[in-house]
C-alpha cells in the first residue's frame, strides 16, 4: 500500500499569512498513463470532506485561487496564500493512483 | 444539485450486520464510479470500497474484504454497502462519495455521511 505522510500535523497561522502543507508518498503516484492522481481535500468541523484540489495543481470549481497545489513523483504541497478564518479545518492529501486508495494523517489548522 | 445521502447507519452489536444506502440525485448514478469512505469518530479518513460504474470491477480495503460488499442499482440511483460480521473498529461515519467523470479520479462530491457504532 502506499502511504501518504503529512507534515505538520498541526498548523497555527496568522490571518492573512500563508500556510503550507507537505505531503509525501512511499511511492511515486505517477500513474502508467502519464498521470499523477494527488488530491487535497479540506473538511471543516462538523462537515464532510470537501474536493480542493485534483491531479496536484488543479483547483476544483469554487474553490478559492489562494489555495495552490504542486509537485511531482512523491513530493507535493499545499498552499494557502493568505489564510482566512473559513479555511480552518484538516486538511488531507489522497492518492487514487493505486488501490488501495489512502489518505494522509491530515494536518489541522488553526488560527492564532 | 448534486447530492447524496446516506442512511442505515446506527448500534450495532459485534458481529452483527447493517446495510447502508446512499441515494444520489442531481446526476445520473451510472454514469459515476463511486466509494466508501469511512472516518472513526476523531481520527482520519480511510478508504473502504470502490466500484466502477456498471459495477463489473469493485475493490476493497484488507481491513473490510470479505465482511463488507458493495453494490449499486442505477436504476434507482442507489449506493450501497451490506457490513457483515462486523467490529468496534468498524466503528466510524461512513460517506457515500462519488469520483469525478473527467478521469481525475477525485471524489468531487461526498454525503454528509451515516454514523455506525458497533459495540455491545
Amino acid at each position: 500500500d502506499i502511504v501518504m505522510t503529512q507534515t505538520p500535523l498541526s498548523s497555527l497561522v496568522t490571518l492573512g499569512q500563508p500556510a503550507s502543507i507537505s505531503c509525501r508518498s512511499s511511492h511515486s503516484l505517477v500513474h502508467s498513463d502519464g498521470n499523477t492522481y494527488l488530491s487535497w481535500l479540506q473538511q471543516r468541523p462538523g462537515q464532510p470532506p470537501r474536493l480542493l484540489i485534483y491531479k496536484i495543481s488543479n483547483r476544483f470549481s469554487g474553490v478559492p485561487d489562494r489555495f495552490s497545489g504542486s509537485g511531482a513523483g512523491t513530493d507535493f504541497t499545499l498552499k494557502i496564500s493568505r489564510v482566512e478564518a473559513e479555511d480552518v479545518g484538516v486538511y488531507y492529501c489522497t492518492q487514487a493512483t493505486q488501490f488501495p486508495h489512502t489518505f494522509g494523517q491530515g494536518t489541522r489548522l488553526e488560527i492564532k | 444539485e448534486v447530492q447524496l445521502v446516506e442512511s442505515g447507519g446506527g448500534l450495532v452489536q459485534p458481529g452483527g450486520s447493517l446495510r447502508l444506502s446512499c441515494a444520489a440525485s442531481g446526476f445520473t448514478l451510472s454514469n459515476y464510479e463511486m466509494n466508501w469512505v469511512r472516518q472513526a469518530p476523531g481520527k482520519g479518513l480511510e478508504w473502504v470500497s470502490y466500484i466502477s460504474r456498471s459495477g463489473s470491477v469493485i475493490y476493497y480495503a484488507d481491513s473490510v474484504k470479505g465482511r463488507f460488499t458493495i453494490s449499486r442499482d442505477n436504476a434507482k440511483n442507489s449506493l450501497n454497502l451490506q457490513m457483515n460480521s462486523l467490529r468496534a473498529e468498524d466503528t466510524a461515519v461512513y460517506y457515500c462519495a462519488r469520483r469525478s467523470d473527467d478521469n481525475s479520479r477525485s471524489v468531487d462530491a461526498w454525503g454528509q455521511g451515516t454514523m455506525v457504532t458497533v459495540s455491545s
